[in-house]
């Protein structure tokens, strides 16, 4: 069954310094997409980065970049030069193609982030 | 203006009531999603419509019906609402898969107690 793991349920980070967020999954699909969303103290869900599971270059969107692992089934999220701002919680989640008939966009439960001044 | 609106944005309801929850979007994508938070549980996908004439259960629809009025609408109802359905419910859109890559778009999100 499809599943999304993310095993620290919080990290703390100086401001400046990077963050690595831990994001496995378990698929059988040959096709998926990963995608990482961040969600602030105001609860509103914010897409950030997406990698798709043929895509051969890591994904990167300003200070973000997901580092893709496919034979580890990892999809970590690095957050380089970490801002205030950046605290939130933080979600990984998977979209499952369509072969075996069924769609799935499911979510890992979660990391909450706390930048330190 | 917000492209996933959610109306009510809190609402605060008595076990076995009905109560509607209401999507709309101005973003024109054809698919659409209900989930909800629970703490601890990451979000849950309860049902997704893939355009007007499509309706598909997800993850955990019992308890949960929704409606499609028209592309931009797309309606979840409880339809005897329970204290276990106390819960931070979003809507989400997406287009067609372009490129491999659906990126869904949160509304705000609905906070619902149910006492």
């Amino acid at each position: 069954a499809q599943k999304i793991t993310q095993t620290q349920p919080g990290m703390f980070v100086q401001e400046k310094e990077a963050v690595t967020l831990d994001c496995t999954y378990d698929t059988s699909d040959q096709s998926y997409g990963l995608f990482w969303y961040k969600q602030p103290s105001s609860g509103e869900m914010i897409f950030l980065i997406y990698q798709g599971s043929y895509d051969e270059q890591n994904a990167t969107e300003g200070r973000y970049s997901l580092n893709f692992q496919k034979a580890r089934k990892s999809a970590n999220l690095v957050i380089s030069a970490s801002q205030l701002g950046d605290s939130a919680m933080y979600f990984c989640a998977m979209r499952g193609f369509f072969t075996s008939g069924t769609y799935k966009y499911i979510f890992g439960t979660g990391t909450r982030l706390k930048v330190l001044a | 203006d917000a492209d996933v609106t959610q109306t009510p944005r809190n609402r605060i309801t008595k076990t076995g009531k009905r109560i509607m929850l209401e999507c709309s979007q101005t973003k024109g994508h054809d698919r659409m999603y209900w989930y909800r938070q629970d703490p601890g549980l990451g979000l849950r996908l309860i049902y997704y419509s893939f355009d007007v004439k499509d309706i598909n259960k997800g993850e955990i629809s019992d308890g949960y019906s929704v409606s499609r009025q028209a592309q931009a609408k797309f309606s979840l109802s409880l339809e005897s609402a329970i204290p276990n359905q106390t819960a931070l419910y979003f809507c989400a859109t997406s287009d067609r898969e372009t490129a491999g890559q659906e990126t869904q778009y949160f509304g705000p999100g609905t906070r619902l107690l149910v006492l």
